[in-house]
């Protein structure tokens, strides 16, 4: 089982829909978690990061954490042609206490907003 | 201020050959990870660096090496290429120590042939 379960769609929705991504972590220690875009040919570019149960908001963006369910969503509102793209959970862990750590990623899920 | 900066952005090599990858952080930054993606095991982490030593490591073979330099600069070396190989490689940096957020660059794509 990976840590960080993540449903690759593909999701196809219309523009000006409510999108909502999810994942999955199964590591209990994992404190820190972020939400990444990756455009084809280009490299992950940061959404949005929390570190709290409960919701952050983005103007369309929001980044919600259950730490009890091990649960992390991301919902885009008003969905614009734009934001077709790869989206990617990402959760920071520490190393052994350290404050070196990595980023463990889920699959990534590719969405695509049509006009 | 710059981003996160890698070279070359493209790269054929022959299985058996090495390659070496360079990463320039953003300004100020003084943490330097590298990620290998695949369409098959997605992003996964090689290798963090700070202050020049390397801090942490993931689950990859020693044919995976790195340094880094005093200015930041990073160098990631595969030596003795195989045809798995054939991926993604970004770089991303971390303002310190402790903090969580990376930024990455925009990638060198290897293909071993």
């Amino acid at each position: 089982q990976k840590e960080v379960e993540q449903d690759p769609g593909p999701l196809s929705v219309p523009e000006g829909a409510i999108v909502s991504l999810n994942c999955t972590y199964s590591n209990s220690a994992f404190q820190y978690f972020m939400w990444y875009r990756q455009y084809s040919r280009k490299g992950p570019e940061l959404l949005m990061y929390t570190y709290s149960s409960g919701n952050k908001e983005d103007g369309r963006f929001t980044a919600q954490v259950d730490k009890s369910s091990k649960y992390i969503s991301l919902f885009i509102r008003d969905s614009q042609p734009s934001d077709s793209a790869t989206y990617l959970c990402a959760i920071f862990s520490n190393a052994g206490g350290t404050s070196y750590g990595k980023l463990t990623f889920g699959q990534g899920t590719i969405l695509t907003v049509h006009p | 201020k710059a981003g996160v900066t890698q070279t070359p952005r493209y790269l054929i090599k022959t299985r058996g050959q090495q390659v070496t990858l360079s990463c320039s952080p953003i300004s100020g930054h003084r943490s330097v990870s590298w990620y290998q993606q695949t369409p098959g095991q997605g992003l996964q982490f090689l290798f963090e660096y700070f202050s020049e030593t390397q801090r942490n490591k993931g689950n990859f073979p020693g044919r995976f090496s790195g340094r880094q330099f005093s200015n930041s600069r990073s160098e990631m070396n595969v030596s003795t290429l195989e045809l798995g190989d054939s991926a993604l490689y970004l770089c991303a940096s971390r303002p310190r120590q402790g903090g969580t957020e990376a930024f990455f660059g925009q990638g060198t794509r290897l293909t071993v042939v």
